[in-house]
């Protein structure tokens, strides 16, 4: 069974640097056939997608986002990252960790999400 | 690409049957449209896949359908735990990913 695990601060305040990582259990994140994304949804509204990265390096970010989002995969952990810098309020959310399948196109499993709030 | 979910809210009652629309700015392909269902305090949880395909354990009362800007989520008898949220999303497109807005379905 895969399970993925999200972790990292709940409150950070604004214009720092928000960090999570995802912990993988039950595959191995080099397994190739996969992308290793983070979704994340405000309180009470729909998700939005953040972005996604390849256990090469490789990402492809929201354009919304990207000039303050970084990813990075760490194969010998089992773990991929989230960095997103100068936060404020609206990037308050549950932050979930999730797989999609290269050639599927479809996220399953997904963690459990972690609220983040953005406050001072 | 944007894809448009309607109704926004859904009131129905058990026993009943559900009609949930997704709708896409542009056309695209149905081998990447896929159902999500979420309940409070909870993950999404994959429901249907390449627009028509039962994702493993989903009950044969959630059947999906559609094609190039038109997809459609269907439960036949709805069942008290089917009250939740539900989503479409894309892949493959510009954003990669896209999810709709959501439809609440919530008890009559």
């Amino acid at each position: 069974q895969v399970l993925l695990q999200e972790s990292g601060p709940g409150l950070v305040k604004p214009s720092q640097t928000l960090s999570l990582t995802c912990t993988v259990s039950g595959a191995s994140i080099t397994g190739g056939t996969y992308f290793w994304s983070w979704i994340r949804q405000h309180p009470g509204k729909g998700l939005e997608w953040i972005g996604y990265i390849y256990y090469t390096g490789s990402t492809f970010y929201n354009s919304s986002l990207m000039d303050r989002l970084s990813m990075s995969v760490d194969t010998s952990k089992n773990q991929f990252s989230l960095t997103l810098n100068s936060v404020t309020a609206a990037d308050t959310a549950v932050y979930y960790c999730a797989r999609i399948g290269l050639t599927t196109g479809y996220f399953g499993p997904w963690g459990q999400g972690t609220l983040v709030t953005v406050s001072s | 690409l944007v894809l448009t979910q309607s109704p926004a809210t859904l009131s129905l009652s058990p026993g009943e049957r559900a009609t949930l629309s997704c709708g896409a700015s542009q056309s695209v392909s149905s081998r990447f449209l896929a159902w999500y269902q979420q309940k409070p305090g909870l993950a999404p949880r994959l429901l249907i896949y390449d627009a028509s395909n039962r994702a493993t354990d989903i009950p044969d009362r959630f059947s999906g359908s559609g094609s190039g800007t038109d997809f459609t989520l269907t439960i036949s008898r709805l069942e008290p735990e089917d009250f939740a949220v539900y989503y479409c999303q894309h892949y493959g497109g510009s954003p990669r990913v896209t999810f709709g807005q959501g439809t609440r379905l919530e008890i009559k």
